[in-house]
């Protein structure tokens, strides 16, 4: 069981937003300000796409956009297109005492 | 250009242990943190390991702690994962991914394309 919690699939038809969620716990996601985001197209590395919960690397398109309430951190594509269907990972700080880093199971983004 | 290019990953059986490579190059090795993270076939992201930009600090999931070192050499742009007691489970691609800070954090901006590791009698 992954510690942090994502829908296993979400889908949305193109134009359309899509938010993908990410529940954790006030050990992790809720205590601090470093949740990041990876999208995975099929046989390919993982790319970040948000990091610190709502910061964008240069070259990710401002469609994608990151929040945080609680102990649970959101990840939100607006203007949904074909190339944007992959796997998504959230990952959270979880304290130097424990497990370091996590990541959420995953959730596959199917574009209608 | 950076590129991270992990290698020596095989088939070994329960028990056995293994060394991973990555070479690193188009940046500053020395100024970042480094992970492993692993992908088991069909499955999810699992973070493994990672240490600090001068190796003075490491942290290891639960999952491998007590079986599993990382360690890097700056001079020769390299990070390494020492793999020991290998079980089933450990069965994954592993990919070598840089951090964007040296300290480490969850903001990792580059990967590699994995060095598959099968864990087999």
């Amino acid at each position: 069981q992954s510690a942090l919690t994502q829908p296993a699939s979400v889908s949305g038809s193109p134009g359309q937003s899509i938010t993908i969620s990410c529940t954790g716990t006030s050990s992790d996601v809720g205590s601090y300000n470093l949740v990041s985001w990876y999208q995975q197209h099929p046989g390919k590395a993982p790319k970040l796409m948000i990091y610190e919960v709502s910061k964008r690397p240069s070259g990710v398109s401002n469609r994608f956009s990151g929040s945080k309430s609680g102990n649970t951190a959101s990840l939100t594509i607006s203007g949904l297109q074909a190339e944007d269907e992959a796997d998504y990972y959230c990952c959270s700080y979880a304290g130097s005492s424990t497990s370091h880093v996590v990541f959420g199971g995953g959730t596959k983004l199917t574009v209608l | 250009e950076v590129q991270l290019v992990e290698s020596g990953g095989v088939v070994v059986q329960p028990g056995g242990s293994l060394r991973l490579s990555c070479a690193a190059s188009g940046f500053t090795f020395d100024d970042y943190a480094m992970h492993w993270v692993r992908q088991a076939p069909g499955k999810g992201l699992e973070w493994v390991s990672l240490i600090s930009w001068d190796g003075g600090s490491t942290y290891y999931a639960d999952s491998v702690k007590g079986r599993f070192t990382i360690s890097r050499d700056n001079s020769k742009n390299s990070l390494y994962l020492q793999m020991n007691s290998l079980r089933a489970e450990d069965t994954a691609l592993y990919y070598c991914a840089k951090d964007m800070y040296g300290s480490g954090s969850t903001s990792i901006d580059y990967w590699g394309q994995g060095t598959l590791v099968t864990v087999s009698s």
